[in-house]
């Protein structure tokens, strides 16, 4: 059965320590693999789309990678404003629905 | 503001009623998902139209059903419904029957 795992659960880190969340898969023909955060009660909020192994996105202080079998979401010295639930997804050929992880909650102490 | 907008905002029922939930795509997107997420399960793939035809359906219960307007605009219908019915249902759309896709602010509904 396809699986999308994400990990750690939840992840507490000082203003400006730099981390990693991973988002670990188990699929057969990823199309594509989405990273979304999410704020408490709002709706998940695009991120990134990843569709090959070596490929790499950056926006402000996240970058995500991907391999053939997860990927990370790096998070280069953060702010609280960056607290948020991190979901990531993956989409296969044949298939158009994304399929997410239960995702990390990441909180920044200022 | 990710131009998707669902509607109500939040809905409270009772037992074994019926409700519709709204979502208007972004302008120009054809397909539409449909997104379940309470506490313990995180967020649970429904059903998908794209260009009024559906093409996906998930776990989607025989009580809940949906459908995709001529101008794009999407209801998912819940009925006989249940206290376990309660979470929050979200709508996305993207401009093709793949890729990412963009997510509305959710519907909360509370079924007492």
């Amino acid at each position: 059965e396809d699986q999308v795992t994400q990990s750690p659960e939840a992840l507490r880190l000082q203003e400006g320590e730099s981390s990693s969340l991973n988002c670990s898969y188990t699929v057969s023909g990823l199309r594509g693999l989405f990273w979304y955060r999410q704020d408490p009660g709002k709706g998940p909020e695009f991120l990134f789309t990843l569709y090959s192994a070596g490929e790499e996105k950056e926006k402000e202080r996240l970058k995500a990678t991907l391999t053939k079998k997860e990927s990370f979401l790096h998070i280069t010295a953060p702010k609280p404003e960056d607290s948020a639930t991190y979901l990531c997804a993956v989409q296969l050929f044949g298939n158009e629905k994304l399929t997410f992880g239960t995702g990390t909650r990441l909180t920044i102490i200022p | 503001d990710s131009g998707v907008t669902q509607t109500p905002k939040h809905l409270i029922t009772a037992t074994g009623q019926r409700v519709t939930l709204r979502c208007s795509p972004r302008s120009g997107d054809l397909s539409v998902y449909w997104y379940q997420q309470s506490l313990d399960q995180g967020l649970q793939f429904l059903i998908q139209y794209y260009n009024g035809e559906e093409r996906a359906k998930g776990n989607i219960l025989e009580r809940f059903s949906a459908q995709q307007f001529p101008d794009l605009h999407s209801e998912l219908n819940l009925s006989s419904l249940e206290l376990g019915d309660s979470a929050l249902y979200f709508c996305a759309s993207s401009p093709l029957n793949r890729g990412e896709a963009f997510f509305g602010q959710g519907t909360r509904l509370t079924v007492v």
